[in-house]
């Protein structure tokens, strides 16, 4: 079956603007995670959601950050006024549920570039 | 969640067995072992997991010592697609009301050569 799918696989853009990435999870997973991965470090979490229940925003790097889930489906990451320091991988991940044994399954990645 | 300690790198030839030992002196009893690899420019991707006792799937087999704390995780035969950095993990099995995110360190960088 499908995946996790990210959009757009690349995205450039000038320090100010803001960017939104987009996720789509693998059909009926409740959780979904997102991640990035700078040049040269490992993964870092970001947020996590469950359900109706509410994200876990502890990774958040600041508040211009931020991202939802609607529909209990697709997950959208807004960085706001992007600096140089968000260059970056960011990563999405599904599970079907959030206990431990769940297995994460990771989509491609967006590569963001900020100029 | 427990930290793990893994070497940086390791070279296999092909066709051999690749053998990635992992460190977790600190691992609890609810903790458990994940292994994980990011191939180049791709998502990370699941291998394997263990509680306490060895496993095997059709990637790999997952070594767990008796007092848990270290693992091997071995690809029996390593072929050049095995080229990857392979993270150990740790995670607890009583976050269900914090998630089950995962904490990747620095991971090993293996790489199979013909």
């Amino acid at each position: 079956g499908a995946g996790v799918s990210q959009s757009p696989s690349n995205k450039v853009t000038e320090k100010g603007k803001d960017v939104e990435l987009r996720c789509d999870p693998i059909s009926g997973h409740t959780a979904l995670y997102w991640y990035r991965q700078s040049l040269g470090q490992g993964l870092e979490f970001l947020i996590y959601f469950q359900g109706n229940s509410a994200p876990d925003k502890s990774g958040l790097p600041s508040d211009r950050f931020s991202a939802e889930r609607t529909g209990g489906s697709v997950s959208t990451l807004t960085i706001q006024r992007t600096q140089q320091e968000d260059s970056a991988v960011y990563l999405c991940a599904s599970s079907q549920d959030s206990f431990s044994t769940d297995t994460q399954y990771f989509g491609p990645g967006t590569r963001l570039t900020v100029l | 969640d427990a930290k793990t300690t893994q070497p940086t790198s390791m070279d296999c030839a092909e066709g051999r067995a690749a053998n990635l030992p992992c460190n977790h002196s600190t691992i609890s009893g609810n903790e458990y072992v994940y292994w994980y690899r990011q191939i180049h420019s791709q998502g990370p991707q699941y291998i394997i997991h263990g509680l306490k006792n060895n496993e095997t799937n059709e990637m790999a087999s997952l070594i767990i010592t008796e007092d848990r704390k270290s693992s091997t995780l071995i690809l029996p035969h390593a072929t050049l697609r095995d080229t990857a950095v392979y993270y150990c993990i740790v995670r607890d099995t009583k976050i269900y009301n914090q998630g089950g995110k995962l904490i990747f360190g620095q991971g090993t960088e293996l790489s199979v050569k013909p």
